[in-house]
């Protein structure tokens, strides 16, 4: 697609409940990002994607979290037993390159509230 | 601890007037972003600067980089009102798993 596409973009779930967001990445990008952005503060890594591989998985929080891109494309992350403090947007990314930090290019991201 | 350090983390100024953003980082690193940020919606990337020295101009916003001082400045040159959004530095690195950190952003209000 033309930009990167991420679903749903409200969520509203109750605490204890498993949520699962979906990134489609600009095609033919090669490395996917995951960031947590909560309210007034700036993108914190969660994980990494080089094609199918999970190269860096260091900033998730919790054993909670899991992130997969099977076949190198489209990316969910997963959050299992949704606790209050995982309420935030969700922005996943996507760059060209595997050399370097490239420009990234993110979605318009997916609020996750939990009650 | 790596850190990405913004300041002002909140701007006001008038139309017309100019303004600098400063974007202090800890660790060494040639790899330097600017995105912008409306309010629900995603980032847009503003510039790359990737060696000391660089300087890139986009209508009224100017970035640039010293590696040296771990600092990137983005000047704002007479604001308008379209410029109001928040404004967020980030640092590459590649020696960390490809990560980029960002600042905590500034907010930049532009009054008319």
């Amino acid at each position: 697609g033309a930009g990167v596409s991420q679903s749903p973009r409200y969520k509203v779930a109750k605490r204890g409940q498993d949520v699962a967001l979906r990134c489609d990445p600009i095609s033919g990008h090669v490395s996917l990002f995951w960031y947590q952005q909560a309210l007034g503060q700036g993108p914190e890594f969660l994980t990494y994607f080089q094609n199918e591989a999970q190269l860096d998985k260091s900033g998730l929080p919790s054993d909670r979290f899991f992130a997969e891109r099977p076949e190198g494309s489209v990316s969910t992350l997963k959050i299992q037993r949704t606790q209050q403090e995982d309420s935030a947007v969700y922005l996943c990314a996507s760059s060209t390159g595997t050399g370097g930090p490239g420009e990234l290019f993110f979605g318009e991201g997916s609020r996750l509230t939990v009650l | 601890e790596l850190k990405v350090e913004q300041n002002p983390l909140f701007l006001s100024m008038q139309e017309g007037k100019n303004y600098t953003i400063y974007c202090n980082y800890s660790t060494t690193s040639d790899r330097l972003y600017w995105y912008r940020q409306d309010p629900g919606k995603s980032l847009e990337s503003l510039f790359v600067l990737l060696s000391n020295g660089a300087v890139k101009q986009e209508g009224r916003l100017m970035a640039s980089l010293d590696t040296k001082a771990r600092l990137s400045t983005l000047h704002i040159t007479a604001a308008v009102h379209d410029l109001s959004a928040t404004y967020f530095c980030a640092v590459g690195y590649t020696n960390t798993g490809n990560q980029f950190y960002f600042g905590t952003g500034t907010s930049l209000t532009v009054i008319p």
